[in-house]
């Protein structure tokens, strides 16, 4: 049963103070994916990595930065946190390849609330 | 660019049928999910469809139609824990989903 975690269900911050999103998945999928979701928005990519060390922008990645230092570890670091941050965060991981039949596995989510 | 509709949100009554539309136009195609998300829950796969047809899974069915962009989702003998958020999702190539904005639906006893 593929598991993916994230570190907190909730989180409170301050405005700029620099926060730390860690995402584990324990299926040694290649991809990663950082997203966040808002009332009518959906779901919007951030960011995503394919491999160790490779990243990729998504469709929102202004105001943070990825790391992926091992396969199964994903961070998503927001450098100076701002109100317009809060939202509910998801981390995805996927098995490698482009065939588009692999679905994306989902952790439970981050709830961040900037104040 | 990529732009995936659904509705907003649907009400339907126990035991009922409904039917979740979703309309895409992306650059690239490579497959559409349906996922299922419950409040304050990660969302969670349902169905995958890449050719022409109705995919039948249980009380579940999907259907899509590449040439015109369509997709929907029909869930039958609806039940109360169907009460949820259903996410059209397009796999375009690029590795990540491309997700709509979801559709909330109520099941009323």
């Amino acid at each position: 049963d593929v598991k993916v975690t994230q570190s907190s269900r909730y989180l409170v911050k301050r405005t700029g103070e620099k926060v730390f999103l860690e995402c584990v998945q324990d299926m040694d999928h290649e991809n990663m994916f950082w997203y966040r979701q808002d009332p009518g928005l959906g779901l919007r990519l951030i960011y995503f990595s394919y491999d160790v060390k490779m990243k990729e922008k998504g469709d929102i990645p202004e105001g943070y930065s990825v790391s992926r230092e091992k396969k199964e570890r994903f961070s998503l670091i927001l450098e100076s946190a701002s109100t317009n941050q809060t939202s509910m965060y998801l981390c995805a991981s996927r098995p490698g390849g482009t065939g588009g039949q692999e679905t994306q596995y989902f952790g439970p989510g981050t709830r961040l609330l900037v104040l | 660019g990529q732009n995936i509709d659904q509705p907003t949100e649907m009400t339907a009554t126990e035991g009922a049928i409904v039917q979740i539309n979703c309309t895409y136009q992306t650059s690239g195609f490579n497959g559409l999910f349906w996922y299922q998300q419950h409040a304050g829950e990660a969302p969670t796969f349902l169905s995958y469809n890449v050719l022409d047809g109705l995919e039948e899974k249980g009380r579940f069915s999907s259907f899509l139609s590449r040439s015109k962009g369509y997709s929907y989702l029909l869930l039958k003998e609806l039940q109360m824990k169907d009460s949820a958020s259903y996410l059209c999702a397009v796999y375009t190539g690029r590795r990540a989903l491309t997700f709509g904005s979801g559709t909330r639906l109520q099941v009323q006893p």
